[in-house]
Parts: structure tokens; sequence; C-alpha cells
């Protein structure tokens, strides 16, 4: 079976650094997705990773080994504006999305 | 600046009721899609469109019809509501069927049924 793993929540403190990681199976792997979730509102978009690496968007970073069927997102600076769900999702050969769980991320002064 | 508006943020409905969510998107997006978020649970595809009155199938199609007679909107129906589908259901839109398929949601609609 497809499976996306994620811890369910993690706290971090005003100004640090946290570091969220996803591990997956799936049929075939055609991309992986960061999205951010603010509490009673839509998902967005953060990041795509295809190729291994790490990608730089400002405060975010996301790494990809495709060979572990390992990512992280990387939140540098945090703030409290990103207390949210992180939802991590991996496009299956089917260019079909497998979503994780998600993790709740905590800031606090 | 909203691109994808879902018509109602919260319903209350009893059960054996129909149900109608509604949908708009403004990007002129060919691809649409209708999850449901649960509580400890990654996103669940319910149905999805890549052209109108096209439909297919996702994850959990079972007490779920939907229809998309134009581009931009797309309606999920509960035919007769269930305690079970109570749930946060979220609608998307992207524009390729392909590749970096972003999506963009809706604020979702929150649906109690009783």
């Amino acid at each position: 079976g497809q499976n996306i793993d994620q811890p369910t929540e993690m706290t971090a403190t005003e100004g640090a650094i946290v570091q969220i990681n996803c591990t997956y199976q799936t049929s075939g792997f055609n991309g992986l997705f960061w999205y951010q979730q603010h509490a009673g509102e839509a998902p967005t978009f953060l990041s795509y990773n295809v190729l291994d690496g790490l990608e730089e968007k400002g405060r975010f970073s996301s790494f990809l080994s495709r060979s572990k069927g390992y990512s992280y997102l990387l939140l540098k600076e945090l703030q409290m504006k990103d207390s949210a769900s992180y939802l991590c999702a991996v496009m299956d050969s089917n260019y079909q999305l497998i979503w994780g769980a998600g993790t709740k991320l905590i800031i606090k002064p | 600046d909203v691109k994808v508006t879902q018509s109602s943020r919260y319903l209350v409905k009893r059960t054996g009721e129909k149900v109608f969510l509604e949908c708009v998107q403004d990007m002129d997006h060919e691809n649409m899609f209708w999850y449901r978020q649960d509580p400890g649970l990654g996103l669940r595809l319910i149905y999805f469109s890549y052209d109108v009155k096209m439909k297919e199938k996702g994850d959990i199609p079972e007490g779920y019809s939907v229809s998309r007679e134009k581009k931009e909107r797309f309606s999920l129906i509960l035919e007769s509501a269930s305690t079970n589908q109570t749930s946060m259901y979220l609608c998307a839109s992207s524009y390729s069927n392909s590749g970096a398929n972003v999506l963009t949601f809706g604020a979702g609609s929150r649906l109690t049924v009783l």
C-alpha cells in the first residue's frame, strides 16, 4: 500500500529553526509537495521537489532524497505566524496525490 | 483576491437530506477536485474532473456524486447525507494534469450531519 508518514505535532520557539520530516512509500514518484494550512483556512502551496537536493525559498527550504523515500521542510527564523499544519503529499506514478496526515506546528514565544 | 470559492463555510444537515456543496474557480483551470479532510487522516480524494462534463472517481466516491456543467464550477452532491459524512470538504483546482500539479484550494466547507 501507499503511505506517507509525518509527525503529528511539533513545538518550537520563536526565532528558532525547525525541521519537519516526511517519509513515503508510494507506487512510483513524480514529485513531493509541501503545503501550509492555518487553522480554518485553505492549504496553500509551499514547495515542490522532484529531484534530490535542497530547494530554498526565503525562510523555508525543502529537501528530497528519492533513494531514501524522505523529505524534510526546514523553517528558519520562526515567527508566530508560522503556527500551522504542514502537509506533505507525494505524486505517484499515476499522477495522483497521496497525502500525509499533516504536522501541527506550535510556535511558542 | 479569492480564486477558489466554496459557497458555504458551515452547514448543518439532518440524516437523509440531500446536500449540495458548490465550488467556483476564477483561474480558468481545467482540473477540479473534491477532498474531505478528517482529523488524523491525510486528505482523501472523493471525485475529480479534468474537463467540463467529465468526472472520475477518487479514493472514496461512495455516497457522493459530482456535477461539472461549466468549466469554473464543480459541485459535490450528497444524495442522502449520513453521520459518517460529517467532515471538512475542500475543493481545489489546478492548471495541468501532469508534472508539478500545484493545487489551489478553497477555504473549505464544514458539514455536520445530525
